[in-house]
């Protein structure tokens, strides 16, 4: 596709469920971002990616939080046993193949997570 | 720790006139910034980017302005549109990622 990709857009889940959100990226894009939104707030860093492997992980929360990505494209960032202080909007973005100092980051619209 | 952060919550124009919005940041080791704008329900747009080499670049309707002795980045908007209503965020680049700042909304009224 012309941009990266999200999915689902929206999801509503139960406290104490696991959810798995997607990315796929531009195509040709080897680094890959998670990033956080929460309602009124700024990006919160989660994870980045070069090709498959996660040089930086410092952004994640909790050990409830993993992501993983294969053939140096799709990523999925698992959230088990999910709290209500995980709803937020999940944001993927990703960039030619260098890092952050180096390349503008393309953003997906997100995914709006909601756990009741 | 270090953390980028905007002066307005908030800021409203006319249509017509010019915005400022400024942002400061912390990490004197930064070496790249990034202003991006956020329309509701959608993902961050890339706007305009600086490296600390440059003191000032110029877009389509957009300038930003970088100065590191006070470490303060700003963005300015020629003309604002309604269009132009939005979240700007400014980010910085540490270790490698962006760290964003909490954001100021932009609210252009007639």
């Amino acid at each position: 596709g012309a941009g990266v990709s999200q999915s689902p857009s929206n999801k509503v889940t139960e406290k104490g469920k696991d959810v798995e959100l997607r990315c796929d990226p531009i195509s040709g894009h080897t680094a890959l971002y998670w990033y956080r939104q929460s309602l009124g707030q700024g990006l919160e860093f989660l994870i980045y990616f070069q090709g498959n492997s996660a040089p930086d992980k410092s952004g994640l929360p909790s050990d409830r939080f993993s992501a993983e990505r294969t053939g140096g494209s799709v990523s999925t960032l698992t959230i088990q046993r999910t709290q209500q202080e995980d709803s937020a909007v999940y944001l993927c973005a990703s960039s030619l193949g260098g890092t952050a100092s180096n390349e503008k980051l393309f953003f997906g619209s997100g995914t709006q997570l909601s756990v009741l | 720790g270090e953390s980028v952060g905007l002066h307005l919550p908030t800021l409203s124009v006319q249509e017509g006139d010019n915005s400022i919005i400024n942002c400061a940041y912390s990490n004197s080791a930064s070496d790249y910034f990034i202003w991006y704008k956020q329309e509701s329900g959608k993902g961050p747009q890339f706007i305009i980017d600086i490296r600390s080499n440059m003191d000032k670049r110029q877009g389509q309707r957009v300038t930003v302005l970088l100065n590191k002795t006070v470490k303060h980045l700003s963005l300015q908007i020629a003309a604002t549109q309604p269009g132009d209503s939005a979240v700007y965020f400014c980010a910085e680049n540490t270790s490698d990622k962006l760290i964003f700042g909490t954001g100021t909304r932009l609210q252009v009224f007639p």
